[in-house]
């Protein structure tokens, strides 16, 4: 069963291109977390999907970033117009039902995305 | 006051030492806690859930103090292989419904020396 799987694991941009990262749940996960860890800080969330909804996603930028889930394919995080301060680690995470649920409720995480924007 | 705070780090202790990780956290109405390990430049994965009655997993032990919403977790006879980042994490809690919404420590950096 292969865990959560991200792509690219590492993309660099220049200043005002377009980023695009994809992760593909686990199997039978129908819940996507996206998390964002800047140099030195700890993960924080983006944004929460189900498939083709988008649940909350507060602590994305209102400005050049979108998320989505389809019906078919991995969730995307999208990050237009890219600029410095967007280089980060961007981590998925999926699970079963909504986290932390019933049970031990663990979140599986993805190796991540790392941005470099130059 | 930050929403989880950790002990800054870094430890470097001998192997067989035993260690001690603190972090508070702010928002009372959490529900869940847990302990997650992050190695250089990897995802984090869970260590263990903090339960109220306090828990242990071979090495590993947590305890939760609700009333001082604290977490602590004490690793006894290090191992070189314990050599991570410990992240401090909380759920969202509160009637809002943001039980997913994970609310991470920086971590604490733990470097065990042969």
């Amino acid at each position: 069963n292969a865990g959560v799987m991200q792509n690219p694991r590492h993309l660099v941009r220049r200043r005002g291109q377009e980023a695009r990262l994809r992760c593909s749940p686990m199997k039978g996960h129908s819940h996507v977390y996206w998390y964002r860890q800047l140099p030195e800080e700890g993960l924080k969330f983006m944004v929460y999907l189900q498939k083709e909804n988008i649940i909350d996603e507060s602590g994305m930028p209102k400005e050049r970033f979108s998320a989505e889930f389809p019906k078919e394919g991995p969730s995307i995080l999208r990050i237009q117009q890219v600029v410095r301060g967007d280089s980060a680690a961007y981590f998925c995470a999926s699970s079963p039902q909504e986290f932390p649920g019933g049970g031990a409720g663990e979140l599986f995480f993805g190796e991540g995305s790392r941005l470099t924007v130059l | 006051r930050k929403e989880v705070e950790q002990d800054p780090g870094p430890f470097n202790v001998p192997e067989g030492a035993t260690v001690a990780f603190n972090c508070t956290y702010s928002n009372s109405a959490s529900q869940s806690f847990f302990w997650y390990r992050q190695d250089c430049r990897k995802e984090p994965k869970l260590l263990m859930s903090v339960y109220s009655s306090g828990n242990e997993d071979g090495r590993f032990t947590a305890q939760l103090n609700r009333a001082s919403q604290y977490i602590s977790l004490l690793i006894r006879d290090s191992k070189l292989s314990d050599s991570a980042t410990y992240l401090c994490v909380v759920n969202g809690g509160g009637s809002g419904g943001s039980n997913y919404k994970l609310t991470f420590g920086k971590g604490t950096l733990l470097t065990v020396n042969p």
